[in-house]
Protein backbone atom coordinates (compact mmCIF):
# COMPACT_ATOMS: atom_id res chain seq x y z
CA UNK A 1 0.00 0.00 0.00
CA UNK A 2 0.77 3.26 -0.06
CA UNK A 3 3.34 5.24 2.33
CA UNK A 4 2.46 8.44 4.54
CA UNK A 5 4.66 9.43 7.16
CA UNK A 6 3.80 11.30 9.99
CA UNK A 7 6.20 13.51 12.39
CA UNK A 8 6.54 13.87 15.43
CA UNK A 9 5.81 11.19 16.73
CA UNK A 10 5.58 12.24 19.82
CA UNK A 11 5.71 15.89 21.49
CA UNK A 12 5.59 17.70 24.61
CA UNK A 13 4.76 21.15 24.85
CA UNK A 14 4.29 23.96 27.21
CA UNK A 15 0.45 25.51 27.93
CA UNK A 16 0.15 28.83 25.47
CA UNK A 17 2.63 27.52 22.64
CA UNK A 18 1.86 25.83 19.50
CA UNK A 19 2.74 22.71 17.91
CA UNK A 20 3.11 22.13 14.61
CA UNK A 21 2.32 17.81 12.84
CA UNK A 22 3.06 17.06 9.42
CA UNK A 23 1.72 14.55 7.56
CA UNK A 24 3.48 13.79 3.86
CA UNK A 25 2.66 11.04 1.32
CA UNK A 26 5.92 9.42 0.28
CA UNK A 27 5.09 7.34 -3.29
CA UNK A 28 1.90 9.11 -4.17
CA UNK A 29 0.34 12.20 -4.28
CA UNK A 30 -2.29 13.00 -1.64
CA UNK A 31 -5.36 15.36 -3.78
CA UNK A 32 -7.05 14.53 -0.05
CA UNK A 33 -6.17 14.49 3.64
CA UNK A 34 -8.05 14.27 6.56
CA UNK A 35 -7.24 14.85 10.36
CA UNK A 36 -8.24 12.71 13.11
CA UNK A 37 -8.18 12.80 16.80
CA UNK A 38 -8.66 9.72 18.62
CA UNK A 39 -9.08 9.56 22.70
CA UNK A 40 -8.28 6.60 24.26
CA UNK A 41 -9.72 3.23 23.77
CA UNK A 42 -12.41 5.41 21.25
CA UNK A 43 -12.89 5.70 17.62
CA UNK A 44 -11.25 8.10 15.11
CA UNK A 45 -12.79 11.71 15.20
CA UNK A 46 -12.75 13.54 12.13
CA UNK A 47 -11.39 17.18 13.02
CA UNK A 48 -10.99 18.16 8.94
CA UNK A 49 -10.71 17.51 5.23
CA UNK A 50 -8.37 19.52 3.10
CA UNK A 51 -7.65 19.18 -0.57
CA UNK A 52 -4.51 20.57 -2.30
CA UNK A 53 -4.69 24.20 -2.59
CA UNK A 54 -7.68 24.62 -1.05
CA UNK A 55 -8.91 25.97 2.66
CA UNK A 56 -9.82 23.07 4.73
CA UNK A 57 -13.26 22.04 5.80
CA UNK A 58 -13.73 21.52 9.50
CA UNK A 59 -16.25 19.31 11.15
CA UNK A 60 -18.59 20.69 13.43
CA UNK A 61 -17.17 21.82 16.55
CA UNK A 62 -13.85 21.70 15.58
CA UNK A 63 -12.21 25.40 16.07
CA UNK A 64 -10.50 26.04 13.11
CA UNK A 65 -8.53 29.25 14.32
CA UNK A 66 -7.24 27.19 17.09
CA UNK A 67 -6.31 23.72 14.53
CA UNK A 68 -5.02 25.47 11.46
CA UNK A 69 -4.83 23.25 8.63
CA UNK A 70 -2.55 23.38 5.76
CA UNK A 71 -2.27 21.68 2.40
CA UNK A 72 -0.18 23.31 -0.08
CA UNK A 73 1.44 20.94 -1.87
CA UNK A 74 0.19 17.59 -3.21
CA UNK A 75 2.76 15.61 -0.55
CA UNK A 76 2.29 17.77 2.62
CA UNK A 77 -0.41 18.88 5.00
CA UNK A 78 0.61 20.28 8.06
CA UNK A 79 -2.04 20.75 11.78
CA UNK A 80 -0.90 23.35 14.00
CA UNK A 81 -2.47 23.41 17.72
CA UNK A 82 -2.19 26.76 18.36
CA UNK A 83 -2.45 28.21 21.57
CA UNK A 84 -2.21 24.28 23.53
CA UNK A 85 -3.81 23.44 26.34
CA UNK A 86 -3.68 20.29 28.47
CA UNK A 87 -7.17 19.38 26.96
CA UNK A 88 -5.77 19.48 23.77
CA UNK A 89 -3.61 16.38 24.54
CA UNK A 90 -4.38 13.67 22.63
CA UNK A 91 -3.40 11.63 19.72
CA UNK A 92 -3.69 13.00 16.51
CA UNK A 93 -3.48 11.24 13.27
CA UNK A 94 -3.90 11.67 9.46
CA UNK A 95 -4.20 10.04 6.62
CA UNK A 96 -4.35 10.57 2.79
CA UNK A 97 -6.32 9.60 -0.50
CA UNK A 98 -5.08 10.02 -3.95
CA UNK A 99 -6.55 11.19 -7.03
CA UNK A 100 -9.64 9.00 -8.27
CA UNK A 101 -8.68 6.01 -5.43
CA UNK A 102 -11.39 5.53 -2.55
CA UNK A 103 -8.76 4.05 -0.74
CA UNK A 104 -7.07 6.20 2.57
CA UNK A 105 -3.74 5.24 4.43
CA UNK A 106 -2.54 7.01 7.57
CA UNK A 107 -0.09 8.44 9.14
CA UNK A 108 1.77 6.82 11.98
CA UNK A 109 0.09 9.77 14.19
CA UNK A 110 1.47 12.08 17.01
CA UNK A 111 0.61 11.53 20.84
CA UNK A 112 0.58 15.38 21.90
CA UNK A 113 0.99 16.22 25.78
CA UNK A 114 0.87 19.75 26.78
CA UNK A 115 2.16 20.33 30.30
CA UNK B 1 -24.89 13.02 6.98
CA UNK B 2 -23.19 9.28 7.56
CA UNK B 3 -23.59 7.31 10.54
CA UNK B 4 -22.16 4.22 11.10
CA UNK B 5 -22.73 1.81 13.86
CA UNK B 6 -20.51 -0.87 15.08
CA UNK B 7 -20.88 -3.98 16.98
CA UNK B 8 -19.98 -5.50 19.02
CA UNK B 9 -17.77 -3.37 20.99
CA UNK B 10 -15.64 -6.17 22.47
CA UNK B 11 -15.24 -9.60 21.63
CA UNK B 12 -13.09 -12.81 22.92
CA UNK B 13 -13.06 -15.35 20.79
CA UNK B 14 -10.85 -19.11 21.20
CA UNK B 15 -7.58 -19.51 19.02
CA UNK B 16 -8.79 -21.00 15.62
CA UNK B 17 -12.32 -20.32 15.75
CA UNK B 18 -14.19 -17.50 13.47
CA UNK B 19 -15.02 -13.92 14.59
CA UNK B 20 -17.40 -11.65 13.09
CA UNK B 21 -17.92 -8.27 13.78
CA UNK B 22 -20.80 -6.26 11.78
CA UNK B 23 -21.47 -2.27 10.46
CA UNK B 24 -24.56 -0.59 9.50
CA UNK B 25 -24.83 2.18 7.64
CA UNK B 26 -27.08 5.30 6.94
CA UNK B 27 -26.60 6.52 3.39
CA UNK B 28 -27.69 5.06 0.98
CA UNK B 29 -25.08 6.91 -1.17
CA UNK B 30 -22.25 5.15 0.44
CA UNK B 31 -20.28 3.37 -2.16
CA UNK B 32 -17.51 2.18 -0.46
CA UNK B 33 -16.71 0.42 2.69
CA UNK B 34 -13.20 -0.46 4.27
CA UNK B 35 -12.13 -2.06 7.05
CA UNK B 36 -9.27 -0.78 9.41
CA UNK B 37 -7.22 -2.70 12.24
CA UNK B 38 -5.33 -0.75 14.57
CA UNK B 39 -2.87 -2.26 17.02
CA UNK B 40 -1.96 -0.54 20.18
CA UNK B 41 -0.18 2.79 19.68
CA UNK B 42 0.05 2.11 15.90
CA UNK B 43 -1.67 3.82 12.72
CA UNK B 44 -5.13 1.87 11.32
CA UNK B 45 -4.35 -0.33 8.51
CA UNK B 46 -6.21 -1.27 5.65
CA UNK B 47 -6.77 -4.76 5.45
CA UNK B 48 -9.49 -5.08 2.78
CA UNK B 49 -12.49 -3.02 1.69
CA UNK B 50 -15.37 -3.64 -0.62
CA UNK B 51 -17.01 -1.59 -3.21
CA UNK B 52 -21.20 -1.79 -3.51
CA UNK B 53 -20.93 -3.42 -7.11
CA UNK B 54 -19.90 -6.56 -5.06
CA UNK B 55 -21.73 -8.42 -2.84
CA UNK B 56 -18.58 -10.44 -0.86
CA UNK B 57 -14.88 -10.21 -1.11
CA UNK B 58 -12.28 -12.54 0.62
CA UNK B 59 -8.65 -12.21 0.46
CA UNK B 60 -7.13 -15.59 2.62
CA UNK B 61 -8.40 -15.74 5.99
CA UNK B 62 -10.60 -12.14 5.88
CA UNK B 63 -13.99 -11.63 3.82
CA UNK B 64 -16.23 -8.81 4.03
CA UNK B 65 -19.88 -9.05 3.46
CA UNK B 66 -21.93 -6.19 2.34
CA UNK B 67 -25.76 -5.85 1.71
CA UNK B 68 -26.91 -3.14 0.45
CA UNK B 69 -30.89 -3.23 0.26
CA UNK B 70 -29.83 -3.50 4.43
CA UNK B 71 -27.96 -1.66 4.70
CA UNK B 72 -25.03 -3.13 6.60
CA UNK B 73 -21.85 -5.00 5.94
CA UNK B 74 -19.68 -7.32 7.65
CA UNK B 75 -16.32 -8.42 8.93
CA UNK B 76 -15.27 -12.43 9.05
CA UNK B 77 -12.31 -13.94 9.90
CA UNK B 78 -11.57 -17.61 9.81
CA UNK B 79 -9.01 -19.67 11.80
CA UNK B 80 -8.06 -16.47 14.35
CA UNK B 81 -4.72 -16.39 15.38
CA UNK B 82 -3.13 -14.44 18.64
CA UNK B 83 -1.93 -11.78 15.87
CA UNK B 84 -5.27 -10.99 15.16
CA UNK B 85 -6.21 -9.48 18.41
CA UNK B 86 -6.56 -5.90 17.97
CA UNK B 87 -9.05 -2.80 17.30
CA UNK B 88 -11.30 -3.26 14.28
CA UNK B 89 -12.87 -0.17 12.53
CA UNK B 90 -15.05 -0.11 9.63
CA UNK B 91 -16.24 2.70 7.64
CA UNK B 92 -17.89 4.10 4.82
CA UNK B 93 -17.93 6.81 2.37
CA UNK B 94 -19.45 7.62 -0.73
CA UNK B 95 -17.54 9.76 -3.75
CA UNK B 96 -19.50 12.80 -3.58
CA UNK B 97 -18.90 13.00 0.25
CA UNK B 98 -15.04 12.50 0.12
CA UNK B 99 -14.85 11.24 3.71
CA UNK B 100 -14.58 8.06 5.32
CA UNK B 101 -17.10 8.00 8.35
CA UNK B 102 -16.02 5.55 11.11
CA UNK B 103 -17.72 3.20 13.37
CA UNK B 104 -16.51 2.87 16.97
CA UNK B 105 -14.62 0.03 16.93
CA UNK B 106 -14.28 -3.47 17.94
CA UNK B 107 -11.70 -4.72 20.09
CA UNK B 108 -10.69 -8.37 19.00
CA UNK B 109 -8.76 -10.55 21.77
CA UNK B 110 -7.60 -13.84 20.67
CA UNK B 111 -7.57 -16.74 23.19
CA UNK B 112 -4.84 -19.24 23.12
Amino acid sequence: GAVVSQHPSRVICKSGTSVKIECRSLDFQATTMFWYRQFPKQSLMLMATSNEGSKATYEQGVEKDKFLINHASLTLSTLTVTSAHPEDSSFYICSARGQGRSEAFFGQGTRLTVV
Amino acid sequence: GENVEQHPSTLSVQEGDSAVIKCTYSDSASNYFPWYKQELGKRPQLIIDIRSNVGEKKDQRIAVTLNKTAKHFSLHITETQPEDSAVYFCAASSWGAQKLVFGQGTRLTINP
